[in-house]
């Protein structure tokens, strides 16, 4: 079994700061990782993942999020945030296995105030 | 390419009803997830259907049933609701190991 901890449930940051969201993970076996972003009375849209091959994995909004395996961590990073940044952010983990389930974490509100 | 769909949107019934749920995935993925948000709460596995069939079940009672039909859309049926039934519901369809998500049903019970 697998689980998920996100050490922040809230980040309050100004616009243009830098910005941090971490989450580590436990698990028996190897992993994939992710990070799913929700905007209020919605789904959850997918950010970025790491599956294999380059531990630094990037979104096409500007973040970035580093597999560290021997910390179980895969935390979130963005160098200089906007309002717009504003949501629920989740980790989850999934075995590497095709198709297994995803284990989430309990979010992290990103807050982003001008 | 529409992405995943969910039907409806929001949705009210009262202790001991049954609600059924339903979900189209991405175009090509054979693959649903279920997933109950409760408020304030990350998102937990009800459980994953493929090829019509059941394949994973996450801590749920078995008040919560599902299906898969031939064109790989998927019902959620939940029987007898509670108080506590009350959360936002989750579908995800996947081809391999990555999960897309629709925009989710909120069901009230009171």
């Amino acid at each position: 079994a697998q689980s998920v901890t996100q050490l922040d449930s809230q980040v309050p940051v100004f616009e243009e700061a830098p910005v941090e969201l971490r989450c580590n993970y436990s698990s028996s076996v190897s992993v994939y990782l992710f990070w799913y972003v929700q905007y209020p009375n919605q789904g959850l849209q997918l950010l970025l993942k790491y599956l294999s091959g380059s531990t630094l994995v990037e979104s096409i909004n500007g973040f970035e999020a580093e597999f560290n395996k021997s910390q179980t961590s895969f935390h979130l990073r963005k160098p200089s945030v906007h309002i717009s940044d504003t949501a629920e952010y989740f980790c989850a983990v999934s075995e590497e296995t095709s198709g297994s389930r995803l284990t989430f974490g309990e979010g992290t509100q990103l807050t982003v105030n001008p | 390419d529409a992405g995943v769909t969910q039907s409806p949107t929001h949705l009210i019934k009262t202790r001991g009803q049954q609600v059924t749920l339903r979900c189209s995935p991405k175009s090509g993925h054979d693959t649903v997830s279920w997933y109950q948000q409760a408020l304030g709460q990350g998102p937990q596995f009800i459980f994953q259907y493929y090829e019509e069939e059941e394949r994973q079940r996450g801590n749920f009672p078995d008040r919560f049933s599902g299906h898969q039909f031939p064109n790989y859309s998927s019902e959620l049926n939940v029987n007898a609701l509670l108080l506590g039934d009350s959360a936002l519901y989750l579908c995800a369809s996947s081809l391999a190991a990555t999960q897309y998500f629709g925009p989710g049903t909120r069901l009230l019970v009171l």
